[in-house]
């Protein structure tokens, strides 16, 4: 069985770029969602899908945004670039069962200069 | 409000045991869990807690959860060099939907 796995595992990128990052779910996961985690802070939810269709979205503008593929692979996509968006993005998968854990990936550090 | 607090640090020696707390404010939170995370590794969840419980052992480790005072705490018990770690708190309102984090307690444990 294959963990979460995320790509690439580092980034580096300029102010107003904009930014593509990449996740394989767990096998036979059909949810994913996605964190932010700033330097020193516990991740923050940004968004979450299921079945393809945004389940559920937290606090961040509407330059983070997401695809969920019929594999139940994901992307998260951020435009305009800012400083404060240099974090490391999380992606864990579940599958709606029991518990439902979710099961996190070793995570993309994306910096923004 | 969501918001779920932690204490920075915590020290200990090699052997005994590490009590980490966490606080939060969200009554209506239905399921609170410890995750450990390693530098270049992702989130590992340690142990959960349903609201309706107030204690759970799961082999070193032990969740008290008081309710009324929305106090959460882990114990690791035979605390081991392997346990140095950044330890979050998250709650969540359902199964498997969003997790509220803390900032994250660091565990230095010396020999």
């Amino acid at each position: 069985e294959t963990g979460v796995t995320q790509s690439p595992t580092h980034l580096i990128k300029t102010r107003g770029q904009q930014v593509t990052l990449r996740c394989s779910s767990q096998s036979g996961h059909n949810t994913v969602s996605w964190y932010q985690q700033a330097l020193g802070q516990g991740p923050q939810f940004i968004f979450q899908y299921y079945r393809e269709e945004e389940n559920g979205r937290g606090n961040f503008p509407p330059r983070f945004s997401g695809l969920q593929f019929p594999n139940y692979s994901s992307e998260l996509n951020v435009n305009a670039l800012e400083l404060d968006d240099s974090a490391l993005y999380l992606c864990a998968s579940s599958l709606r069962t029991g518990l439902n854990e979710q099961f996190f990936g070793p995570g993309t550090r994306l910096t923004v200069l | 409000g969501e918001d779920v607090e932690q204490s920075l640090f915590l020290s200990v020696r090699e052997g005994d045991s590490s009590v980490i707390n966490c606080t939060y404010t969200d009554s209506s939170s239905t399921y609170l869990y410890w995750y450990k995370q390693e530098p270049g590794a992702g989130l590992q969840l340690l142990t959960y807690i349903f609201s309706n419980m107030d204690m759970k052992q799961d082999q070193r480790l032990t969740v008290l959860l008081n309710k009324k005072d929305k106090h959460l705490s882990l114990r690791i018990a035979d605390t081991q060099t392997g346990d140095s770690a950044i330890y979050f708190c998250a709650e969540s309102y359902n199964q498997g939907g969003k997790l509220i984090f803390g900032q994250g307690t660091e565990l230095s444990v010396k020999p």
